[in-house]
């Protein structure tokens, strides 16, 4: 069974930095492009920032894009998310999220989710 | 990047009906479309990719069409359990962008 594990969510003042971690089992980490996914109090998903089974090739969101780092450890089956220069905007859900394709190139589609990890972002 | 436009926002049903959600994309993503249910507190579910293909376990009265930039989620026929927030979602380009999100809401 495929499962996905986030932490690292908490409470961090605007311009902060915060590291977010999603652990995997159930599945071969390495094969599957993987993302992160948020979702605002009350308001619809997006979409964050995507990583390929190597990590040699990563994707971001406008929104993100210079502030966050995705990256991954396939020793450690671990998805990373370093974000940096926060904001109160960045108050969000942040889901992890494997991709449905084992080639491993793109993310596609999101066949598995954690249950997320809440960051809060407060002046 | 891609706009997903999602219609209606919101909609009233009962048990039984069938419903149909559209989603439109601000340009052609050929089939590279998905669709997901999301209920309160939960994370979203893989319904429909590739515009049709039906996800393992996912109920056939599912079912998903279009391509280019017009698509459709159908659910024959509402049951209970289907009451939830359905989101398209283009894998066409980057970035990934979602539709805004439609409501399916008890009449």
């Amino acid at each position: 069974e495929v499962q996905l594990l986030e932490s690292g969510g908490a409470l961090v003042q605007p311009g902060g930095s915060l590291r977010l971690s999603c652990a995997a089992s159930g599945f071969t980490f390495s094969s599957y492009a993987m993302s992160w996914v948020r979702q605002a109090p009350g308001k619809g998903l997006e979409w964050v920032s995507g990583i390929r089974s190597s990590g040699g090739n990563t994707y971001y969101a406008d929104s993100v894009k210079g502030r966050f780092t995705i990256s991954r450890d396939n020793s450690k089956n671990t998805l990373f998310l370093q974000m940096s220069s926060l904001r109160v905007e960045d108050t969000a859900i942040f889901y992890c999220a494997k991709d449905i394709d084992s080639s491993g190139y793109y993310p596609y589609y999101f066949d598995s989710w954690g249950q997320g990890t809440l960051v809060t972002v407060f002046s | 990047d891609i706009q997903m436009t999602q219609s209606p926002s919101s909609v009233s049903a009962s048990v039984g009906d069938r419903v149909t959600i559209t989603c439109r994309a601000s340009q052609g993503i050929s089939s590279w479309l998905a669709w997901y249910q999301q209920k309160p507190g939960k994370a979203p579910k893989l319904l429909i990719y590739g515009a049709y293909s039906l996800q393992r376990g996912v109920p056939s009265r599912f079912s998903g069409s279009g391509s280019g930039t017009d698509f459709t989620l159908t659910i024959s026929s509402l049951q209970p359990e289907d009451f939830a927030t359905y989101y398209c979602q283009q894998a066409d380009s980057f970035p990934r962008t979602f539709g805004q999100g439609t409501k399916v809401e008890i009449k």
